[in-house]
């Protein structure tokens, strides 16, 4: 089974600084995807960043990076420049490759831009 | 061009009875999944399906059952409601494997 953990369950940050919200996961797979999904009042879950397991290099997406530590299952975000607008529910997800048919979800960071 | 539409965005129902959620994935997408999120937690995957039928399945009792339409629209139907079976409940979509959209949900409350 896998389990994804995420320990803040709130964060604060000012505007313009940058914040890390941490994540771990276990799993016995290979091979398997790692997300960042943002959820914001309107309730919608929105894709901020993707990680294939099998790629060394982490990903970034304009303002937002991953540092993935394969061997210690961690991943955690990185968000540069905070913005007001990124104020929101952050859930960290794993998704293995060889099904592909299921996101098993951490219990999400409540993330505050203060102006 | 729409995303996921799920309907309707709020209800409010009583123990015992039943409801039905529908969710129509976005255009191109042919698969779609249903997760339940309850309140301080992250969503959890109730089942999947494609071409009409239950491809994968989370560990949520019979209670909770599904159907995909030709259109790939679908439903999710819940009996004998519990005051535990309050949450929002997400649609995703996809076209087959990844590309996940996910909708704005339905939030089922059970009093």
């Amino acid at each position: 089974a896998q389990t994804v953990t995420q320990s803040q369950p709130e964060m604060s940050v000012q505007e313009a600084e940058t914040v890390t919200l941490s994540c771990t996961y276990d799993t016995s797979e290979s091979n398997y995807y790692l997300f960042w999904y943002k959820q914001p009042p309107s309730r919608q879950m929105i894709l901020v960043i993707r990680q294939e397991a099998y790629k060394q290099q982490n990903a970034t997406e304009n303002r937002f990076s991953v540092n993935f530590q394969k061997a210690a299952k961690s991943f955690s975000l990185k968000i540069s420049d905070s913005q007001l607008g990124d104020t929101a529910m952050y859930f960290c997800a794993f998704m293995a490759s060889n099904t592909g048919n299921q996101f098993y979800f951490g219990t999400g960071t409540s993330l505050t831009v203060i102006p | 061009d729409a995303g996921v539409t799920q309907s309707p965005t709020h209800l409010i129902k009583t123990r015992g009875q039943q409801v039905t959620l529908r969710c129509s994935p976005k255009s191109g997408h042919d698969t779609v999944s249903w997760y339940q999120q309850a309140l301080g937690q992250g969503p959890q995957f109730i089942f999947q399906y494609y071409e009409e039928e239950e491809r994968q399945r989370g560990n949520f009792p019979d209670r909770f059952s599904g159907h995909q339409f030709p259109n790939y629209s679908s439903e999710l139907n819940v009996n004998a409601l519990l005051l535990g079976d309050s949450a929002l409940y997400l649609c995703a979509s996809s076209p087959g494997f990844g590309g996940y959209t996910f909708g704005s949900g339905t939030r089922l409350t059970v009093v």
